[in-house]
């Protein structure tokens, strides 16, 4: 069964409202939690690295003022995409670590957000 | 900075054959890991395979093998036999960093191989 979670699977919102993703670890703890953005027919791209109890750090060209990400607990990431615009309609998937040692991630189902 | 290169954006395979998808990677990393994954339309991320940089043999898992050449810098992925349900995006990814858990993994662009009857 899946390990790792996202709320909701999809999602359709007006442009310049908030919508919030949640990432939730099954049955396991992550201290780590990845955050990718996939627009169709693309590769996935890393937005930023979720940490638990502390901020998180966005790769370079992420807006971190528009993509607020809190890590409040050990099982849960949440991503806000803060007064969407359609250029944000993407798909969203969340990572977590396997805790094996070749440092595999199990993969949330993904979250398909369309900003009208 | 990490790089990881697909060059193939579309394969075509008869099915029962095997097929090769290439993927070269640059990084100054001497430990690294090396994976690919295979994403359906579902768009669910599907762990196919695994290679440490210090693996000194190619990693197999059933009908998927990676032939690792560390001197070239190249970790393409070889299906066998191939079967129709194989017909899906397939990317390829790099860890950096030791075997730990909170290192990023960086994706390439993917290659889409289509399996014919």
């Amino acid at each position: 069964g899946a390990v790792v979670s996202q709320h909701p699977s999809w999602v359709i919102c007006k442009s310049g409202t908030s919508v919030k993703i949640e990432c939730r670890s099954l049955d396991f703890q992550a201290t780590t939690m990845f955050w990718y953005r996939q627009f169709p027919k693309q590769s996935l791209m890393l937005m930023a690295t979720s940490n638990e109890g502390s901020k998180a750090t966005y790769e370079q060209g992420v807006e971190k003022d528009k993509f607020l990400i809190n890590h409040a607990s050990l099982t849960l990431s949440t991503l806000t995409v803060t007064s969407a615009h359609p250029e944000d309609s993407s798909f969203y998937i969340c990572s977590a670590p396997t805790g094996l040692a070749e440092g595999t991630q199990y993969f949330g189902p993904g979250t398909r957000l369309t900003v009208l | 900075a990490q790089k990881i290169t697909q060059t193939q954006p579309g394969m075509f395979v008869q099915e029962k054959e095997a097929v090769t998808l290439d993927c070269t990677y640059d990084t100054s990393d001497q430990s690294y890991g090396l994976f690919w994954y295979k994403q359906p339309s579902s768009g669910e991320m599907i762990f196919l395979i695994y290679q440490g940089s210090y693996d000194e043999q190619n990693a197999t898992e059933g009908r998927y093998s990676l032939n690792f050449q560390k001197a070239r810098k190249s970790a393409n992925l070889v299906i066998s036999a191939s079967q129709l349900g194989d017909s899906a995006m397939y990317f390829c990814a790099m860890r950096e960093g030791p075997d730990t858990g909170g290192f990023k993994t960086i994706f390439g662009a993917g290659t889409r191989l289509f399996v014919k009857a």
